[in-house]
Order: C-alpha cells, then structure tokens, then sequence
C-alpha cells in the first residue's frame, strides 16, 4: 500500500521568501514520487519527478525537490517565491515496477499563498 | 506540445441520468486514468486501463461506473445512474513510462 502526508495545508510566504513544502510516503516498493501544480480551475501540471536516479530533482519554474529515503520524504523547495506560484501543490507516489499498480496516490494538497 | 484533452469541460445533469466523459490521451501513451477532485478534497484515482482492459480499480469505482477505449484515441469514463455525491471535477490522464499527464478536467454536477 502506498500513502503520501503532505504537512501544512496553507503555506504563506513572502514574495521573495524561500517556499518549502512538506511531503512524506509511505511504500512497499521503491517509490516513483512526482509533484503536481493546480491553478485555479485547472488540471494538474507536473513540476518534477523522481524515479530513482538522482535524489535531487529540478523541475518547472525553478522547483526542485530532494529524495531522502531514511525519512521518507521529498519536500519541494523552491529559493525565491513569486506571486505566480500562488497555487495548490500536490505530492503523490506510484509505483511503476507493476502494471497493475501505476496509479498515482496524491497527498491532500497545499495551498501556497504569496505575499506581496 | 502533445496533451491530453477533455470533453466537455462542464456537464450539469440531473440526479439518475447517464453521463459519459470523453478523453484523447496523448497518442504515444500506453496507460489510461480516470481520477476525480470533489471540490475542496484531494485527487482520488478511479481507475486505470491498459491493454484494451482495466489494470486497476479503486473502491469509488463500483458497478456504476465503466470505461471504454471504443476506437484508437477515445477513452470514456460513463456514469451510469449519477448520484449528487458524484458532484467532482473529473481527470483523465495517460502515461508513457514514468509520468502521467492530464487534461484540464471536465466539472460535472449532479442536481
């Protein structure tokens, strides 16, 4: 069974400020972990993946995330927050080494607001 | 940029009546879903379709719901009695190898 925690459902920063947002899993199987951006009225767009190459990953928009497998986490972080990120983010696992179970498990999400 | 495409993007229907929710995954991709977002909530997945057959199914997904790909580029998610709970916006999505891709939704509301 696979599950994601994402901690913090609104995240306020100031425009500027470095965003970090917190994602934890939870997996029987090495993990495929993604994070997906939703504006408002939108679909989900991905940010970034992991899929078991290297642990620090750099996405859209100047995202980046870090795999750390002893704390099961992979929390996005981004250096300068812009009011352009101000939007829900979503962390989800899959696993990808079974056929039978590709699908996605989100986290419930984080609003990001930005500050002017 | 390939991507994939939902129709239509808002479907109001009354409660009892059959909807059917279109979709054209990326042409390349081998893996289909269905994923739904009441308002408010998380994404929570349906159901996913590979191979001309449904590989996996969550427990929302039960005898009301099915899926088909009835020709090359069409995959359909059909409601067969809506219920006002069925309320959400609803994703299609398709993967190659790793990542999947979705469409921007199709806001369905039962009334």
């Amino acid at each position: 069974a696979q599950s994601v925690t994402q901690l913090g459902s609104h995240v306020s920063v100031s425009e500027g400020a470095l965003v970090l947002l917190r994602c934890n899993y939870s997996s029987s199987v090495p993990p495929y972990l993604f994070w997906y951006v939703q504006y408002p009225n939108q679909g989900l767009q991905l940010l970034l993946k992991y899929t078991s190459a290297a642990t620090l990953v750099k996405g859209i928009n100047g995202f980046e995330a870090e795999f750390k497998k002893s704390e099961t986490s992979f929390h996005l972080t981004k250096p300068s927050a812009h009011m352009s990120d101000a939007a829900e983010y979503f962390c989800a696992v899959s696993s990808l080494m079974d056929t039978g179970r590709r699908a996605l498990t989100f986290g419930s999400g984080t609003r990001l607001q930005v500050q002017p | 940029e390939p991507e994939v495409t939902q129709t239509p993007s808002h479907q109001v229907t009354q409660m009892g009546q059959e909807v059917i929710l279109r979709c054209v995954p990326i042409s390349n991709h081998l893996y289909f879903y269905w994923y739904r977002q009441i308002l408010g909530q998380k994404v929570e997945f349906l159901v996913s379709f590979y191979n001309n057959e449904i590989s996996e199914k969550s427990e929302i997904f039960d005898d009301q719901f099915s899926v088909e790909r009835p020709d090359g580029s069409n995959f359909t998610l059909k409601i067969r009695s809506t219920k006002l709970e069925d309320s959400a916006m609803y994703f299609c999505a398709s993967s190659g190898q790793f990542e999947a891709f979705f469409g921007q939704g199709t806001r369905l509301t039962v009334v």
